[in-house]
C-alpha cells in the first residue's frame, strides 16, 4: 500500500510566519503534487514536482513556494502566510507511468490567524 | 476557466437506492478520469478510473460511465450504504500528451446516504 504523510494534522501560525509543511511517500514515486482544497473550489493544485530538484507551477503558486531535494519529500513553502491561505493543504503521489491515480496524505489544516 | 465540473454540490438518497454523481469536462484532450472520495479531515481516496477509450468500468458497487461526445462522465453506487456519504471529487488528466500527471478537479458532490 502506498503511504502518504504529511508533518501535521492541524497548523496555526500568525500573519508573516514562514510555515514550512511537509509530505513524506514511501512507495518511491517520481511524481509529488501539493493541492489545496477549499469549500466549493475542489482541489487546487500549487506546484508539482516530476523528479528530484525538479518542480512546476500549477494552477495557484503565487505566495508559495517548493522543495524536493530527495525523491521522498516534498515541501511547501510559505514565504509569508496571510489569512487567505487558510485551507487544507494536501500532498499527493504518483508514480510516472501510464496511470494517472494520485495518492493522497492525510492533510494538514492551515489557519493564519 | 473550470474544465471539469460538478454542478451538483450536495446529493441526498436513501439507503439501498442507487447514487449518481455527475461530472462535466470542457477539454477534449483529456484521455483519463477519476473519481476520489474523501471523508472530513481526511485525504481523498482513489475510487474508480475510466480511459477515454472506454465507456464503462466496473469494481464492486462502483460503475463509472463515460460519454465523450457529451463530455460527461457519471459515477452509480448501487446499492447506496451510509457509509459512502462522503464528499465526491471526479478529476481529469491529459496523460497522453503531457504526462505530467497533472489532475484537473471539480468543485466536489456531497453524498449523503440516510439510513
Amino acid at each position: 500500500d502506498v503511504k502518504v504523510t504529511q508533518s501535521s494534522r492541524y497548523l496555526v501560525k500568525r500573519t508573516g510566519e514562514k510555515v514550512f509543511l511537509e509530505c513524506v511517500q514511501d512507495m518511491d514515486h517520481e511524481n509529488m503534487f501539493w493541492y489545496r482544497q477549499d469549500p466549493g473550489l475542489g482541489l487546487r493544485l500549487i506546484y508539482f514536482s516530476y523528479d528530484v530538484k525538479m518542480k512546476e507551477k500549477g494552477d495557484i503558486p503565487e505566495g508559495y513556494s517548493v522543495s524536493r531535494e530527495k525523491k521522498e519529500r516534498f515541501s511547501l513553502i510559505l514565504e509569508s502566510a496571510s489569512t487567505n491561505q487558510t485551507s487544507m493543504y494536501l500532498c499527493a503521489s504518483r508514480y510516472s507511468g501510464t496511470r494517472a491515480e494520485q495518492y493522497f496524505g492525510p492533510g494538514t489544516r492551515l489557519t493564519v490567524t | 476557466d473550470q474544465q471539469v465540473k460538478q454542478n451538483s454540490p450536495s446529493l441526498s438518497v436513501q439507503e439501498g437506492r442507487i447514487s449518481i454523481l455527475n461530472c462535466d469536462y470542457t477539454n477534449s484532450m483529456f484521455d483519463y478520469f477519476l473519481w476520489y472520495k474523501k471523508y472530513p479531515a481526511e485525504g481523498p481516496t482513489f475510487l474508480i478510473s475510466i480511459s477515454s477509450i472506454k465507456d464503462k468500468n466496473e469494481d464492486g458497487r462502483f460503475t463509472v460511465f463515460l460519454n465523450k461526445s457529451a463530455k460527461h462522465l457519471s459515477l452509480h453506487i448501487v446499492p447506496s450504504q451510509p457509509g459512502d456519504s462522503a464528499v465526491y471529487f471526479c478529476a481529469a488528466s491529459d496523460l497522453g500528451s503531457s504526462n505530467t500527471g497533472k489532475l484537473i478537479f471539480g468543485q466536489g458532490t456531497t453524498l449523503q446516504v440516510k439510513p
